[in-house]
C-alpha cells in the first residue's frame, strides 16, 4: 500500500467553473477526512466519513462544496462555481477506528483565476 | 466553536539550541496529536497523547499533555537542521462520551534552524 493518494496534484480553474478532486485512502482505513489549508495556516476541517457515511461537515462549508464516499473506499470532493477564495491546498487523510493517527495525502493545490 | 491556539507563530534558533511550541484549547480534549509538515510537504503524524498529564519522548522530542487536557507542548532538545518545518498540534474533542472524528489544528509554529 502506497499510502493516501490524491488526484490531481494541481488544478488551475477559472472562476465559476466546477472542480472535482479524488482521494484514495489507505485500503484498510474506514475513516476519511477532507481538510483545506491556506498559506501559513493549519489544516481546516471540512468533512469526515466513517465508511460511506458522512458523519460531520464543517458549518463553515459553503453549499457549493459536496463530498461523497459512495462505497466506503475512495472519496470525491466537488466545488461548484469556484471563487478565488477557494484557492488553497485540499488535503485528504485517513485513519483506522483503532489507531486514530491520520495519514495525509500530498494534497491537491487549487488555484482559481 | 472549538479553537486551538498555538504559539509562537515563528521560531528561529541556532543549531543546537532548544525549541518549544505551546498549544492551548478552548475546550477539553479527548486527545491531542502532533504533526510535522516540511516545506512543500504534507502533515506527518508524530505522536498522540491521551491521558491527563501524559509525557512522551521520541529521542530529542518531548511531548506533554496538561492535567486539564486543554494544553500541550512539544520540546525539542538540541535542534538539528533536519528539524526544520512547521509543527502543528491537533485536538480531538470529546463531548458527552462521543469521540468526534475531526481534528482541530492549531496555526502551527514554523521552526527554522540556522547551522
Amino acid at each position: 500500500d502506497t499510502g493516501v493518494s490524491q488526484d490531481p496534484r494541481h488544478k488551475i480553474t477559472k472562476r465559476g467553473q466546477n472542480v472535482t478532486f479524488r482521494c484514495d485512502p489507505i485500503s484498510e482505513h474506514n475513516r476519511l477526512y477532507w481538510y483545506r489549508q491556506t498559506l501559513g495556516q493549519g489544516p481546516e476541517f471540512l468533512t469526515y466519513f466513517q465508511n460511506e457515511a458522512q458523519l460531520e461537515k464543517s458549518r463553515l462549508l459553503s453549499d457549493r462544496f459536496s463530498a461523497e464516499r459512495p462505497k466506503g473506499s475512495f472519496s470525491t470532493l466537488e466545488i461548484q462555481r469556484t471563487e478565488q477564495g477557494d484557492s488553497a491546498m485540499y488535503l485528504c487523510a485517513s485513519s483506522s477506528m483503532v489507531n486514530t493517527e491520520a495519514f495525509f495525502g500530498q494534497g491537491t493545490r487549487l488555484t482559481v483565476v | 466553536g472549538q479553537q486551538v491556539m498555538q504559539i509562537p507563530q515563528y521560531q528561529h534558533v541556532q543549531e543546537g539550541e532548544d525549541f518549544t511550541t505551546y498549544c492551548n484549547s478552548s475546550t477539553t480534549l479527548s486527545n491531542i496529536q502532533w504533526y510535522k509538515q516540511r516545506p512543500g510537504g504534507h502533515p506527518v503524524f508524530l505522536i498522540q497523547l491521551v491521558k491527563s498529564g501524559e509525557v512522551k519522548k521520541q529521542k530529542r522530542l518531548t511531548f506533554r499533555f496538561g492535567e486539564a487536557k486543554k494544553n500541550s507542548s512539544l520540546h525539542i532538545t538540541a535542534t538539528q537542521t533536519t528539524d526544520v518545518g512547521t509543527y502543528f498540534c491537533a485536538g480531538k474533542i470529546n463531548a458527552g462520551g462521543t469521540s468526534y472524528g475531526k481534528l482541530t489544528f492549531g496555526q502551527g509554529t514554523i521552526l527554522t534552524v540556522h547551522p
